[in-house]
Protein backbone atom coordinates (compact mmCIF):
# COMPACT_ATOMS: atom_id res chain seq x y z
CA UNK A 1 0.00 0.00 0.00
CA UNK A 2 1.26 3.51 -0.99
CA UNK A 3 -1.02 4.90 1.88
CA UNK A 4 -2.01 8.92 0.97
CA UNK A 5 0.02 10.76 -1.48
CA UNK A 6 -0.26 13.85 -2.34
CA UNK A 7 1.27 16.31 -5.50
CA UNK A 8 2.71 18.21 -6.43
CA UNK A 9 5.45 18.33 -3.19
CA UNK A 10 6.13 21.84 -3.93
CA UNK A 11 4.54 24.69 -5.69
CA UNK A 12 4.57 28.62 -6.38
CA UNK A 13 1.64 30.69 -7.18
CA UNK A 14 1.70 34.01 -8.43
CA UNK A 15 -1.63 36.20 -6.62
CA UNK A 16 -4.80 35.71 -8.23
CA UNK A 17 -3.43 32.21 -9.96
CA UNK A 18 -5.42 28.98 -9.21
CA UNK A 19 -4.76 25.41 -8.46
CA UNK A 20 -5.70 22.24 -7.27
CA UNK A 21 -4.15 19.87 -5.01
CA UNK A 22 -4.79 16.15 -5.58
CA UNK A 23 -4.61 13.20 -2.44
CA UNK A 24 -5.21 9.87 -2.95
CA UNK A 25 -5.44 6.77 -0.79
CA UNK A 26 -5.15 3.51 -1.30
CA UNK A 27 -6.61 2.30 2.37
CA UNK A 28 -10.26 1.94 1.21
CA UNK A 29 -10.43 4.39 3.65
CA UNK A 30 -14.04 6.15 3.92
CA UNK A 31 -12.73 9.86 6.08
CA UNK A 32 -10.52 11.74 4.62
CA UNK A 33 -8.98 15.18 5.53
CA UNK A 34 -7.69 18.41 4.67
CA UNK A 35 -5.57 20.37 6.67
CA UNK A 36 -3.19 23.31 6.29
CA UNK A 37 -0.06 24.17 8.60
CA UNK A 38 1.22 27.52 8.94
CA UNK A 39 4.71 28.42 10.39
CA UNK A 40 5.15 27.87 13.99
CA UNK A 41 1.44 26.77 14.48
CA UNK A 42 -0.50 23.19 14.65
CA UNK A 43 -2.26 21.78 12.01
CA UNK A 44 -6.06 23.69 11.00
CA UNK A 45 -8.89 21.85 9.69
CA UNK A 46 -9.75 22.63 5.94
CA UNK A 47 -12.93 20.53 4.87
CA UNK A 48 -13.18 17.09 5.68
CA UNK A 49 -15.44 14.26 3.57
CA UNK A 50 -17.10 11.25 5.68
CA UNK A 51 -17.54 9.35 2.24
CA UNK A 52 -17.76 9.72 -1.82
CA UNK A 53 -20.35 12.74 -2.80
CA UNK A 54 -20.18 13.76 1.16
CA UNK A 55 -18.22 16.98 2.04
CA UNK A 56 -18.07 19.37 5.08
CA UNK A 57 -16.27 22.84 6.08
CA UNK A 58 -13.93 22.33 9.04
CA UNK A 59 -12.21 25.27 10.69
CA UNK A 60 -10.76 27.52 7.73
CA UNK A 61 -12.59 26.72 4.72
CA UNK A 62 -12.72 30.28 2.96
CA UNK A 63 -10.72 30.32 -0.39
CA UNK A 64 -10.66 26.46 -0.94
CA UNK A 65 -12.78 23.96 -2.69
CA UNK A 66 -13.39 20.17 -2.11
CA UNK A 67 -15.03 17.74 -4.25
CA UNK A 68 -15.27 13.34 -3.22
CA UNK A 69 -16.48 11.81 -6.47
CA UNK A 70 -14.63 8.60 -5.83
CA UNK A 71 -13.64 6.75 -1.84
CA UNK A 72 -9.53 7.45 -3.51
CA UNK A 73 -9.42 10.59 -4.32
CA UNK A 74 -10.54 14.01 -2.54
CA UNK A 75 -8.89 17.12 -4.57
CA UNK A 76 -8.90 20.88 -3.01
CA UNK A 77 -9.00 23.28 -5.15
CA UNK A 78 -7.88 27.32 -4.53
CA UNK A 79 -9.49 29.74 -6.58
CA UNK A 80 -7.57 33.32 -6.77
CA UNK A 81 -4.62 32.45 -4.51
CA UNK A 82 -4.24 35.43 -2.11
CA UNK A 83 -0.40 35.09 0.10
CA UNK A 84 -2.76 33.95 3.02
CA UNK A 85 -2.76 30.68 1.45
CA UNK A 86 1.32 30.67 1.77
CA UNK A 87 1.00 27.33 3.93
CA UNK A 88 2.00 23.56 4.01
CA UNK A 89 -1.10 21.46 3.63
CA UNK A 90 -2.21 17.76 4.69
CA UNK A 91 -3.96 15.74 3.21
CA UNK A 92 -5.27 12.22 5.83
CA UNK A 93 -7.64 9.79 5.87
CA UNK A 94 -9.10 7.33 8.25
CA UNK A 95 -11.18 4.00 8.02
CA UNK A 96 -14.01 5.13 9.66
CA UNK A 97 -15.53 8.00 12.90
CA UNK A 98 -14.41 4.76 15.33
CA UNK A 99 -10.98 4.54 13.75
CA UNK A 100 -8.36 6.61 16.03
CA UNK A 101 -5.90 7.01 13.97
CA UNK A 102 -5.76 9.48 10.94
CA UNK A 103 -3.32 8.66 8.23
CA UNK A 104 -1.33 11.73 6.87
CA UNK A 105 0.54 12.13 3.67
CA UNK A 106 3.74 14.35 2.84
CA UNK A 107 2.62 17.47 2.17
CA UNK A 108 2.61 20.13 -0.70
CA UNK A 109 4.33 23.20 0.25
CA UNK A 110 2.89 26.23 -1.52
CA UNK A 111 3.99 29.77 -1.68
CA UNK A 112 1.84 32.55 -2.95
CA UNK A 113 4.01 35.56 -4.06
CA UNK B 1 -13.87 26.52 23.44
CA UNK B 2 -11.29 23.90 21.92
CA UNK B 3 -7.94 24.82 22.42
CA UNK B 4 -4.29 22.70 22.78
CA UNK B 5 -1.33 24.30 23.98
CA UNK B 6 2.32 23.14 23.75
CA UNK B 7 6.04 24.51 24.59
CA UNK B 8 7.69 25.16 21.45
CA UNK B 9 10.83 23.75 22.02
CA UNK B 10 12.87 21.25 24.20
CA UNK B 11 16.37 20.06 23.98
CA UNK B 12 17.87 17.19 25.62
CA UNK B 13 21.23 15.56 25.74
CA UNK B 14 20.78 11.66 24.01
CA UNK B 15 20.49 8.92 26.64
CA UNK B 16 18.12 11.17 29.20
CA UNK B 17 14.73 11.24 28.94
CA UNK B 18 11.84 13.84 27.48
CA UNK B 19 9.11 14.72 28.49
CA UNK B 20 6.49 17.26 26.54
CA UNK B 21 3.88 18.72 27.94
CA UNK B 22 0.48 19.37 26.38
CA UNK B 23 -2.18 21.42 27.84
CA UNK B 24 -6.05 21.48 26.60
CA UNK B 25 -9.10 23.08 27.35
CA UNK B 26 -12.25 20.72 26.34
CA UNK B 27 -12.87 18.06 29.48
CA UNK B 28 -15.43 16.02 26.66
CA UNK B 29 -12.79 15.11 24.68
CA UNK B 30 -12.63 11.73 24.27
CA UNK B 31 -9.35 10.35 22.71
CA UNK B 32 -5.85 12.40 22.90
CA UNK B 33 -3.01 11.53 20.63
CA UNK B 34 0.72 12.23 20.26
CA UNK B 35 1.97 12.97 16.67
CA UNK B 36 5.32 12.78 15.33
CA UNK B 37 6.36 14.80 12.32
CA UNK B 38 9.68 13.97 11.39
CA UNK B 39 11.52 16.89 8.66
CA UNK B 40 9.85 17.10 5.69
CA UNK B 41 7.31 14.16 6.46
CA UNK B 42 3.65 14.25 7.26
CA UNK B 43 2.62 13.77 10.76
CA UNK B 44 2.98 9.98 12.55
CA UNK B 45 0.66 8.70 15.17
CA UNK B 46 2.80 7.86 18.16
CA UNK B 47 0.43 7.32 20.98
CA UNK B 48 -2.70 7.45 22.26
CA UNK B 49 -4.96 7.56 25.38
CA UNK B 50 -8.21 7.05 25.94
CA UNK B 51 -10.09 9.73 28.13
CA UNK B 52 -11.05 7.69 30.76
CA UNK B 53 -7.26 6.63 31.24
CA UNK B 54 -4.31 8.23 33.66
CA UNK B 55 -1.85 6.24 32.07
CA UNK B 56 -0.46 4.49 28.95
CA UNK B 57 3.13 2.86 28.62
CA UNK B 58 4.26 1.46 25.28
CA UNK B 59 7.73 0.75 25.08
CA UNK B 60 9.93 3.72 25.76
CA UNK B 61 6.73 6.01 25.68
CA UNK B 62 4.88 7.28 28.72
CA UNK B 63 1.74 9.20 28.01
CA UNK B 64 0.21 10.81 31.81
CA UNK B 65 -3.48 12.14 31.68
CA UNK B 66 -4.45 14.46 33.98
CA UNK B 67 -8.25 15.17 33.87
CA UNK B 68 -8.49 17.36 36.25
CA UNK B 69 -5.72 19.57 35.50
CA UNK B 70 -6.61 19.08 31.39
CA UNK B 71 -3.13 18.04 31.23
CA UNK B 72 -1.15 15.81 29.17
CA UNK B 73 2.70 14.97 28.26
CA UNK B 74 4.75 12.00 26.64
CA UNK B 75 7.98 11.00 28.25
CA UNK B 76 10.65 9.54 26.05
CA UNK B 77 12.79 7.07 28.02
CA UNK B 78 16.27 6.71 26.65
CA UNK B 79 16.17 9.47 24.01
CA UNK B 80 17.86 9.13 20.92
CA UNK B 81 18.98 11.36 17.83
CA UNK B 82 16.43 9.73 16.10
CA UNK B 83 13.69 11.15 18.08
CA UNK B 84 14.58 14.54 17.11
CA UNK B 85 11.03 15.75 15.85
CA UNK B 86 8.37 17.87 16.34
CA UNK B 87 5.25 16.13 18.43
CA UNK B 88 2.36 17.61 18.33
CA UNK B 89 -0.85 17.27 21.16
CA UNK B 90 -3.86 16.51 19.21
CA UNK B 91 -7.73 15.82 21.28
CA UNK B 92 -10.88 14.96 19.66
CA UNK B 93 -13.89 15.95 20.78
CA UNK B 94 -16.91 14.07 21.93
CA UNK B 95 -19.69 15.22 19.54
CA UNK B 96 -16.82 14.97 16.30
CA UNK B 97 -14.40 11.81 17.08
CA UNK B 98 -12.72 12.19 13.54
CA UNK B 99 -11.93 15.61 14.20
CA UNK B 100 -8.38 16.96 15.16
CA UNK B 101 -7.75 19.78 17.77
CA UNK B 102 -4.14 19.92 17.13
CA UNK B 103 -1.45 21.84 19.50
CA UNK B 104 1.38 24.03 17.63
CA UNK B 105 3.77 21.42 18.51
CA UNK B 106 6.81 20.84 20.53
CA UNK B 107 10.38 20.69 18.84
CA UNK B 108 12.55 18.04 20.20
CA UNK B 109 16.44 18.23 19.75
CA UNK B 110 18.53 15.23 20.83
CA UNK B 111 22.02 16.73 21.76
CA UNK B 112 24.90 13.83 20.87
Amino acid sequence: NAGVTQTPKFRILKIGQSMTLQCTQDMNHNYMYWYRQDPGMGLKLIYYSVGAGITDKGEVPNGYNVSRSTTEDFPLRLELAAPSQTSVYFCASSRDRSDYEQYFGPGTRLTVT
Amino acid sequence: GEDVEQSLFLSVREGDSSVINCTYTDSSSTYLYWYKQEPGAGLQLLTYIFSNMDMKQDQRLTVLLNKKDKHLSLRIADTQTGDSAIYFCAESPMDSSYKLIFGSGTRLLVRP
